[in-house]
C-alpha cells in the first residue's frame, strides 16, 4: 500500500533555532500534503494544506512565518520551525493524497516528536 | 462548517467484550465519515470510511461502523476486543466540496484500553 515517511522521527532542539521536517511519499504522487500538529491526549490540528508547485495554505491562527511549508515535489513537503521556542514542542503528523479528488484515501506518516528545550 | 464529537476520552473493556466508540457529526452537506486508530508515538491508520452506499461498513481488525443520518452519527464497534486492539480512536468528517484539498476534521479521540 501506499506508504508516507516522515524524517526525522524523534528531534530535540534548542530554544531559537530551527528545524526541519521532512515528509515523503514513497510508492505515489501526492497532489495533496497535509500538516497536523498534535498536543498530547488530544485531537489533531490541521496546520496547513500544500500543494505541488505553489504556497501553501495555513488554517486560521496558525503562523506562516513560523512554520514554513515547501511543497517542492510531487513526493516531498517539508515543514520547518523557525526560531523554535518550548511551546512549539509537540507531535507533528503530516498526511498525503494520491489522487485529486476528496474521495482518494490520506496516508499518514508515523509523525515526528519535536522537543524544544 | 463540520465537527465531530466523541463523547468521553476513555473507554475500558475486557478481552473479549464488545467495543462501542460513539462518533456524533454535524455537517451542513453529506457527510464522508472515517475512523482512523493511532498507536503511540505513530501516524493514523484508517480503519474504515463511509462515502456513499451501504450504510454499515466494514474495516479492518473486524471493526465496522453504521451511519445513521436520522442521529447524525457513526459508532464504531467490534464484537470482540483483542488486546492488540488497544489504541487511540478518531472519527472524522471531510468536507468534500474542496476536491483534492479536502480537509478531515477529526473529533477529539478515545482512548482503548483492553483488560486481559
Amino acid at each position: 500500500g501506499a506508504v508516507v515517511s516522515q524524517h526525522p522521527s524523534r528531534v530535540i532542539c534548542k530554544s531559537g533555532t530551527s528545524v526541519k521536517i521532512e515528509c515523503r511519499s514513497l510508492d505515489f504522487q501526492a497532489t495533496t500534503m497535509f500538516w497536523y500538529r498534535q498536543f498530547p491526549k488530544q485531537s489533531l490540528m490541521l496546520m496547513a494544506t500544500s500543494n505541488e508547485g505553489s504556497k501553501a495554505t495555513y488554517e486560521q491562527g496558525v503562523e506562516k512565518d513560523k512554520f514554513l511549508i515547501n511543497h517542492a515535489s510531487l513526493t516531498l513537503s517539508t515543514l520547518t520551525v523557525t526560531s523554535a521556542h518550548p511551546e512549539d514542542s509537540s507531535f507533528y503528523i503530516c498526511s498525503a493524497r494520491s489522487q485529486g479528488n476528496y474521495n482518494s484515501p490520506l496516508h499518514f506518516g508515523n509523525g515526528t516528536r519535536l522537543t524544544v528545550t | 462548517a463540520q465537527s465531530v464529537t466523541q463523547l468521553g476520552s476513555h473507554v475500558s473493556v475486557s478481552e473479549g467484550a464488545l467495543v462501542l466508540l460513539r462518533c456524533n457529526y454535524s455537517s451542513s452537506v453529506p457527510p464522508y465519515l472515517f475512523w482512523y486508530v493511532q498507536y503511540p508515538n505513530q501516524g493514523l491508520q484508517l480503519l474504515l470510511k463511509y462515502t456513499t452506499g451501504a450504510t454499515l461498513v466494514k474495516g479492518i481488525n473486524g471493526f465496522e461502523a453504521e451511519f445513521k443520518k436520522s442521529e447524525t452519527s457513526f459508532h464504531l464497534t467490534k464484537p470482540s476486543a483483542h488486546m492488540s486492539d488497544a489504541a487511540e480512536y478518531f472519527c472524522a468528517v471531510s468536507d468534500r466540496g474542496a476536491g483534492a484539498n479536502s480537509k478531515l476534521t477529526f473529533g477529539k479521540g478515545i482512548t482503548l484500553s483492553v483488560r486481559p
